[in-house]
């Protein structure tokens, strides 16, 4: 299987402006989370998909941040208005039916806000 | 409700020694257990993970880890450490089948 892949894999944005990542799972995996991770931590929770359906949002997930999963295969995360504390690892996983538990990491987008 | 707890945020074990990584969860539900490793500026990489079948479970490069559900402990152990061993190591609960809860992690050092 080819594994989850994220673009872009570096982001150095200014404070202020709008940023949007991409997430393609692994093939036929139905259910998409994203997580963040910022330095010295480990990843929390943002919010996840099943097919096309965004079934739970973390309260982490301000107004400022979407995501979509539009066909029920890649998905995006768009930041509006970015701050300086939205400079994080994010991570895309997937897990398939039957196994939904088992989540398989992407390599992340690690962002930078200046 | 999940958490976990990792104790120990800098583990660091000579080369051909034991690696000991402790993991304690609590989970209001029968929880689901996982342990993955991380290299500087990669992503998450699935170690091993417990689901409900043999206590003890074995993973990928040598790694082993017991559920212990009178200690809610998932200690990750390795009998021989290598020098590619080192890393950042999370341990990671879920209740069901969801969201991943991580621990904050730990990083092992290996010297020669």
């Amino acid at each position: 299987d080819t594994g989850v892949s994220q673009d872009p894999r570096h982001k150095i944005t200014k404070r202020g402006q709008n940023v949007t990542f991409r997430c393609d799972p692994i093939s036929e995996h139905n259910r998409l989370y994203w997580y963040r991770q910022t330095l010295g931590q480990g990843p929390e929770f943002l919010t996840y998909f099943q097919n096309e359906a965004q079934l739970e949002k973390s309260r982490l997930l301000s107004d400022r941040f979407s995501a979509e999963r539009p066909k029920g295969s890649f998905s995006t995360l768009e930041i509006q208005r970015t701050e300086q504390g939205d400079s994080a690892m994010y991570l895309c996983a997937s897990s398939k039916a039957g196994q939904q538990e088992t989540q398989y990491f992407g390599p992340g987008t690690r962002l930078l806000v200046l | 409700a999940q958490s976990v707890t990792q104790l120990g945020s800098h583990v660091s074990v000579s080369e051909g020694a034991l690696v000991l990584l402790r993991c304690n969860y609590s989970s209001s539900v029968p929880p689901y257990l996982f342990w993955y490793v991380q290299y500087p500026n990669q992503g998450l990489q699935l170690l091993l993970k417990y689901t409900s079948a043999a206590t003890l479970v074995k993973g990928i490069n040598g790694f082993e880890a017991e559920f212990k559900k009178s200690e809610t402990s998932f200690h990750l152990t390795k009998p021989s450490a290598h020098m590619s061993d080192a890393a950042e190591y999370f341990c990671a609960v879920t209740g069901g089948g969801n969201k991943l809860t991580f621990g904050t992690g730990t990083q092992l050092k290996v010297e020669l």
